[in-house]
Protein backbone atom coordinates (compact mmCIF):
# COMPACT_ATOMS: atom_id res chain seq x y z
CA UNK A 1 0.00 0.00 0.00
CA UNK A 2 1.03 3.52 -0.42
CA UNK A 3 3.01 5.39 2.53
CA UNK A 4 2.21 8.44 4.16
CA UNK A 5 4.98 9.54 6.84
CA UNK A 6 3.78 12.22 9.59
CA UNK A 7 6.82 13.93 11.66
CA UNK A 8 7.27 14.40 14.73
CA UNK A 9 5.63 11.04 16.31
CA UNK A 10 5.05 13.12 19.83
CA UNK A 11 6.15 16.20 20.78
CA UNK A 12 5.62 18.66 24.46
CA UNK A 13 5.64 21.93 23.97
CA UNK A 14 5.05 24.85 26.26
CA UNK A 15 1.53 26.91 26.48
CA UNK A 16 2.23 29.69 24.19
CA UNK A 17 4.01 28.27 21.77
CA UNK A 18 3.77 27.11 18.20
CA UNK A 19 3.86 23.49 16.42
CA UNK A 20 4.21 22.38 12.99
CA UNK A 21 3.38 18.77 11.85
CA UNK A 22 4.38 17.47 8.79
CA UNK A 23 2.36 14.88 6.37
CA UNK A 24 3.94 13.64 3.41
CA UNK A 25 2.92 11.09 0.85
CA UNK A 26 6.07 9.35 0.25
CA UNK A 27 5.48 7.48 -3.16
CA UNK A 28 2.45 8.72 -4.52
CA UNK A 29 0.56 12.28 -5.42
CA UNK A 30 -1.35 13.34 -2.77
CA UNK A 31 -3.89 16.41 -4.36
CA UNK A 32 -6.14 16.12 -1.02
CA UNK A 33 -5.08 15.37 2.59
CA UNK A 34 -7.49 15.30 5.80
CA UNK A 35 -6.28 16.01 9.47
CA UNK A 36 -7.76 14.48 12.50
CA UNK A 37 -7.48 14.63 16.06
CA UNK A 38 -8.21 12.40 18.42
CA UNK A 39 -8.49 12.72 22.04
CA UNK A 40 -8.23 9.79 24.62
CA UNK A 41 -11.36 7.45 24.26
CA UNK A 42 -13.02 9.25 21.67
CA UNK A 43 -13.10 9.05 17.92
CA UNK A 44 -10.93 10.83 15.64
CA UNK A 45 -12.57 13.81 14.30
CA UNK A 46 -12.12 14.95 10.76
CA UNK A 47 -10.88 18.61 11.27
CA UNK A 48 -10.15 20.14 7.92
CA UNK A 49 -9.70 18.74 4.04
CA UNK A 50 -6.41 20.07 2.72
CA UNK A 51 -6.16 20.59 -1.20
CA UNK A 52 -3.05 21.29 -2.81
CA UNK A 53 -2.34 24.94 -4.09
CA UNK A 54 -5.86 26.19 -2.25
CA UNK A 55 -7.07 27.13 1.09
CA UNK A 56 -8.05 24.12 3.54
CA UNK A 57 -11.72 23.99 4.62
CA UNK A 58 -12.20 23.56 7.76
CA UNK A 59 -14.89 21.41 9.73
CA UNK A 60 -17.43 23.50 12.05
CA UNK A 61 -16.33 24.21 15.16
CA UNK A 62 -12.31 24.02 14.08
CA UNK A 63 -10.83 27.78 14.31
CA UNK A 64 -8.90 28.17 11.09
CA UNK A 65 -6.10 31.15 12.66
CA UNK A 66 -5.81 28.32 14.93
CA UNK A 67 -4.83 25.28 13.16
CA UNK A 68 -3.23 26.58 9.95
CA UNK A 69 -2.93 24.41 7.27
CA UNK A 70 -0.57 24.36 4.32
CA UNK A 71 -0.49 22.16 1.28
CA UNK A 72 2.04 23.76 -1.17
CA UNK A 73 3.15 21.03 -2.43
CA UNK A 74 1.55 17.45 -3.90
CA UNK A 75 3.47 15.24 -1.59
CA UNK A 76 3.16 17.55 1.89
CA UNK A 77 0.61 19.22 4.25
CA UNK A 78 1.36 20.81 7.41
CA UNK A 79 -0.34 21.23 9.97
CA UNK A 80 0.65 23.98 12.60
CA UNK A 81 -1.18 24.88 15.78
CA UNK A 82 -0.77 28.25 16.81
CA UNK A 83 -0.53 29.65 20.57
CA UNK A 84 -1.18 25.82 21.77
CA UNK A 85 -2.91 25.37 25.05
CA UNK A 86 -3.11 22.81 27.22
CA UNK A 87 -6.19 21.61 25.67
CA UNK A 88 -5.11 21.20 22.19
CA UNK A 89 -3.41 18.38 23.74
CA UNK A 90 -4.24 15.50 21.38
CA UNK A 91 -3.42 12.96 18.62
CA UNK A 92 -3.09 14.18 15.56
CA UNK A 93 -3.39 12.55 12.49
CA UNK A 94 -3.28 12.73 8.86
CA UNK A 95 -4.63 11.10 5.94
CA UNK A 96 -4.07 11.27 2.20
CA UNK A 97 -5.73 9.96 -0.67
CA UNK A 98 -3.72 8.58 -3.97
CA UNK A 99 -3.75 10.67 -7.51
CA UNK A 100 -3.47 8.43 -10.90
CA UNK A 101 -1.12 5.79 -12.31
CA UNK A 102 -1.28 2.28 -9.69
CA UNK A 103 -3.33 4.22 -7.17
CA UNK A 104 -6.90 3.82 -6.67
CA UNK A 105 -8.25 5.92 -4.24
CA UNK A 106 -11.11 4.09 -2.47
CA UNK A 107 -8.21 3.73 0.38
CA UNK A 108 -7.52 6.30 3.26
CA UNK A 109 -3.96 5.73 3.94
CA UNK A 110 -2.53 7.40 8.01
CA UNK A 111 0.03 8.64 8.56
CA UNK A 112 1.79 7.46 11.77
CA UNK A 113 -0.16 10.27 13.53
CA UNK A 114 1.62 13.03 16.47
CA UNK A 115 1.04 12.69 20.00
CA UNK A 116 0.87 16.65 21.51
CA UNK A 117 1.58 17.56 24.89
CA UNK A 118 1.02 21.02 26.17
CA UNK A 119 2.45 22.13 28.98
CA UNK B 1 -26.20 14.11 16.95
CA UNK B 2 -22.72 12.25 16.03
CA UNK B 3 -22.68 11.00 12.58
CA UNK B 4 -21.44 7.53 13.55
CA UNK B 5 -22.65 6.12 16.66
CA UNK B 6 -20.89 2.87 17.94
CA UNK B 7 -21.10 0.42 21.08
CA UNK B 8 -17.86 1.48 23.08
CA UNK B 9 -17.70 -1.79 24.89
CA UNK B 10 -15.56 -3.54 25.72
CA UNK B 11 -15.66 -6.66 24.46
CA UNK B 12 -14.01 -9.73 26.16
CA UNK B 13 -14.14 -13.25 24.77
CA UNK B 14 -12.26 -16.24 24.54
CA UNK B 15 -10.72 -17.43 21.79
CA UNK B 16 -12.16 -19.06 19.19
CA UNK B 17 -15.05 -16.97 20.10
CA UNK B 18 -17.48 -15.28 17.63
CA UNK B 19 -18.14 -11.65 17.99
CA UNK B 20 -20.59 -9.06 16.59
CA UNK B 21 -19.84 -5.25 16.44
CA UNK B 22 -22.42 -2.95 15.23
CA UNK B 23 -22.99 0.33 14.17
CA UNK B 24 -25.39 3.33 12.71
CA UNK B 25 -25.10 6.28 10.84
CA UNK B 26 -27.03 9.17 10.81
CA UNK B 27 -26.35 10.64 7.28
CA UNK B 28 -28.53 9.52 4.94
CA UNK B 29 -26.51 10.68 2.27
CA UNK B 30 -22.92 8.75 3.18
CA UNK B 31 -21.44 7.02 -0.01
CA UNK B 32 -19.45 4.41 1.21
CA UNK B 33 -18.51 2.21 4.22
CA UNK B 34 -15.41 0.66 6.39
CA UNK B 35 -14.76 -0.90 9.07
CA UNK B 36 -10.39 -0.24 10.70
CA UNK B 37 -8.87 -1.33 13.41
CA UNK B 38 -6.43 0.95 15.48
CA UNK B 39 -4.48 -0.39 17.85
CA UNK B 40 -3.29 1.26 20.95
CA UNK B 41 -1.78 4.52 19.95
CA UNK B 42 -1.62 3.96 16.15
CA UNK B 43 -2.91 5.06 13.16
CA UNK B 44 -6.19 3.23 11.97
CA UNK B 45 -5.63 0.67 9.44
CA UNK B 46 -8.32 -0.76 6.52
CA UNK B 47 -9.67 -3.79 7.57
CA UNK B 48 -12.37 -3.94 4.65
CA UNK B 49 -15.19 -1.80 3.18
CA UNK B 50 -18.34 -2.43 3.45
CA UNK B 51 -20.90 -3.39 0.85
CA UNK B 52 -24.68 -3.58 0.31
CA UNK B 53 -24.45 -7.14 -0.70
CA UNK B 54 -22.35 -8.38 2.67
CA UNK B 55 -18.76 -9.13 2.04
CA UNK B 56 -15.98 -11.46 3.54
CA UNK B 57 -12.45 -11.67 4.41
CA UNK B 58 -11.66 -14.59 5.69
CA UNK B 59 -12.66 -14.81 9.20
CA UNK B 60 -14.55 -11.57 8.68
CA UNK B 61 -17.66 -10.62 7.25
CA UNK B 62 -19.32 -7.24 7.03
CA UNK B 63 -23.05 -6.19 6.36
CA UNK B 64 -24.56 -2.95 5.02
CA UNK B 65 -28.41 -2.03 5.59
CA UNK B 66 -28.79 1.21 3.69
CA UNK B 67 -32.57 1.25 5.02
CA UNK B 68 -32.01 1.42 8.23
CA UNK B 69 -28.36 2.65 8.46
CA UNK B 70 -26.58 -0.01 10.10
CA UNK B 71 -23.32 -1.68 9.86
CA UNK B 72 -21.97 -4.75 11.14
CA UNK B 73 -18.75 -6.44 11.41
CA UNK B 74 -18.82 -10.82 12.79
CA UNK B 75 -15.25 -11.87 13.29
CA UNK B 76 -15.31 -15.21 13.42
CA UNK B 77 -12.63 -17.72 15.30
CA UNK B 78 -11.24 -14.61 17.57
CA UNK B 79 -7.51 -14.40 17.59
CA UNK B 80 -5.97 -12.81 20.40
CA UNK B 81 -4.25 -10.54 17.45
CA UNK B 82 -7.68 -9.51 16.99
CA UNK B 83 -7.25 -7.65 19.77
CA UNK B 84 -7.83 -4.06 18.78
CA UNK B 85 -10.12 -1.11 18.71
CA UNK B 86 -12.99 -1.43 15.57
CA UNK B 87 -13.96 1.44 13.96
CA UNK B 88 -16.60 2.12 12.12
CA UNK B 89 -16.03 4.62 9.08
CA UNK B 90 -18.26 6.37 6.98
CA UNK B 91 -17.76 8.76 4.04
CA UNK B 92 -19.72 11.35 3.05
CA UNK B 93 -18.40 12.65 -0.08
CA UNK B 94 -19.15 11.88 -3.93
CA UNK B 95 -17.53 10.79 -6.71
CA UNK B 96 -14.59 7.55 -7.45
CA UNK B 97 -12.14 9.53 -4.74
CA UNK B 98 -12.68 9.02 -1.17
CA UNK B 99 -13.19 11.95 1.00
CA UNK B 100 -13.86 13.32 4.16
CA UNK B 101 -14.13 10.03 6.77
CA UNK B 102 -16.23 10.19 9.94
CA UNK B 103 -15.41 7.71 12.63
CA UNK B 104 -17.37 6.14 15.24
CA UNK B 105 -15.52 6.24 18.57
CA UNK B 106 -14.45 2.33 18.34
CA UNK B 107 -15.69 -0.91 19.94
CA UNK B 108 -12.61 -2.39 22.12
CA UNK B 109 -12.04 -5.90 21.94
CA UNK B 110 -10.17 -8.12 23.71
CA UNK B 111 -9.41 -11.67 22.98
CA UNK B 112 -8.42 -13.95 25.71
CA UNK B 113 -6.52 -17.00 25.59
Amino acid sequence: GAVVSQHPSWVICKSGTSVKIECRSLDFQATTMFWYRQFPKQSLMLMATSNEGSKATYEQGVEKDKFLINHASLTLSTLTVTSAHPEDSSFYICSANGQGGWLIATEAFFGQGTRLTVV
Amino acid sequence: RKEVEQDPGPFNVPEGATVAFNCTYSNSASQSFFWYRQDCRKEPKLLMSVYSSGNEDGRFTAQLNRASQYISLLIRDSKLSDSATYLCVVNLDRGSTLGRLYFGRGTQLTVWP
